[in-house]
Formats: structure tokens, C-alpha cells, sequence
């Protein structure tokens, strides 16, 4: 079965600028986690969502928001971007949301800010 | 406050020996840990698994201890093959926390032939 699909996989944006970041989890999963992973900060869970409900958060600036379709797929954005928002964007999917059911992790988005 | 400690960076050994990759944290409310592996350019995959109430899990040529008394839990890779080079992080969860995973800093593991 297909895994889960992030999109695109590299982007260079500048200073200022916003971001929106695609993840189409795996087929029948309706929770979708982001996580940023930095080389000083390492990965970091930055929100939940499940059947369009936000239900998690982590620490991260209003800058950083997203929000789940109908169709679970996931978006999430980052307006007003600056240089330390450069990292791998990963999103899990799962079924329930729940660690002991498991998170399947896309290929990531690396976005770089300049 | 970094809750999920990988205190070796690196981690070097032969082909067919084993693999120890350690772990600590400190919130005591964790109740479910994973370890991950992650090769560049991909996203984590999920390795294996152990529940707060079992102090070890295995599958296969992995296997997962866990002291709860010592914060403390390891991965154990018998037999290491060169495959099994990459990153690898352990990660905990809090029960009903949805989504969120708490991650180690990550341990290089280099298999030599």
C-alpha cells in the first residue's frame, strides 16, 4: 500500500515569506502529526490533527500553524519565515493518533530559508 | 529540558557483532517508547517497540530493555549487519498524548563489514 506522501520534498524560500507544506497520509489513517527536525533542536513535535480536529499542540510560535481535509490529508503553514525555520518537515500518519497503534513517517520536506 | 537523552553520538562495530544503542529520560509519566531508524534523505522508520509495563520486547535480531527504575532503556541489534548503519532514535510518549513523540538526539550507528 502506498506510505505517506509529502509534498514537495526540497523548497527554497526567502525571508518573509510564507510556506504551505502537503502530507497525504496512508489510505484509512485519520491522524496526521508534523514534527520539524533541526540539527540543534532535533525532531520536535509541532501539532496533531485528526478527522480536521487539531488535537495536539507542541511549542511553536503562531507562525506555525495547519489543518487536516476531509480526505485526511494534511496542511500545514509557516508565514513570515526566517532563517532558523530551515529543517526537515516530516509528517506521520497513524490510524489512531495513539503511540502503541504506531506513526508511519513520510520522506520530509527540507525547506531552506534564505 | 531535553526529556529523551541518546548520550552517544556514534556508535561503531563490526559485522556480526552486537549493537548496543542506550537511552535515558526523565519524565516518569512516559508510558510507551519506540526506537526509529532513519537513513538521509528518508523519514524515520519505526523499528520497535516496548509498553511501560514489559521490560523487554523482541523482534527478530532487535530486541528493546527497559529499566523503569533507572530511566533507562537500550536497543540490542545481534547480529549487527552493514544494512543496520544509520540513525537511530528512540522516542517516548505520554498515554492519550495524540501525535506526540519526545526524541533522543539521535545515535550514528556504522556497521563495518
Amino acid at each position: 500500500k502506498a506510505g505517506v506522501t509529502q509534498t514537495p520534498r526540497y523548497l527554497i524560500k526567502t525571508r518573509g515569506q510564507q510556506v504551505t507544506l502537503s502530507c497525504s497520509p496512508i489510505s484509512g489513517h485519520r491522524s496526521v502529526s508534523w514534527y520539524q527536525q533541526t540539527p540543534g533542536q532535533g525532531l520536535q513535535f509541532l501539532f496533531e490533527y485528526f478527522s480536521e480536529t487539531q488535537r495536539n499542540k507542541g511549542n511553536f510560535p503562531g507562525r506555525f500553524s495547519g489543518r487536516q481535509f476531509s480526505n485526511s490529508r494534511s496542511e500545514m503553514n509557516v508565514s513570515t519565515l526566517e532563517l532558523g525555520d530551515s529543517a526537515l518537515y516530516l509528517c506521520a500518519s497513524s490510524a489512531t493518533g495513539l503511540s502503541n497503534y504506531g506513526y508511519t513517517f513520510g520522506s520530509g520536506t527540507r525547506l531552506t530559508v534564505v | 529540558d531535553q526529556q529523551v537523552k541518546q548520550n552517544s553520538p556514534s556508535l561503531s562495530v563490526q559485522e556480526g557483532r552486537i549493537s548496543i544503542l542506550n537511552c535515558d529520560y526523565t519524565n516518569s509519566m512516559f508510558d510507551y517508547f519506540l526506537w526509529y531508524k532513519k537513513y538521509p534523505a528518508e523519514g524515520p522508520t519505526f523499528l520497535i517497540s516496548i509498553s511501560s509495563i514489559k521490560d523487554k520486547n523482541e523482534d527478530g535480531r532487535f530486541t528493546v530493555f527497559l529499566n523503569k527504575s533507572a530511566k533507562h532503556l537500550s536497543l540490542h541489534i545481534v547480529p549487527s549487519q552493514p544494512g543496520d548503519s544509520a540513525v537511530y532514535f528512540c522516542a517516548a510518549s505520554l498515554r492519550a498524548s495524540y501525535g506526540k513523540l519526545t526524541f533522543g538526539q539521535g545515535t550514528i550507528l556504522t556497521v563495518h563489514p
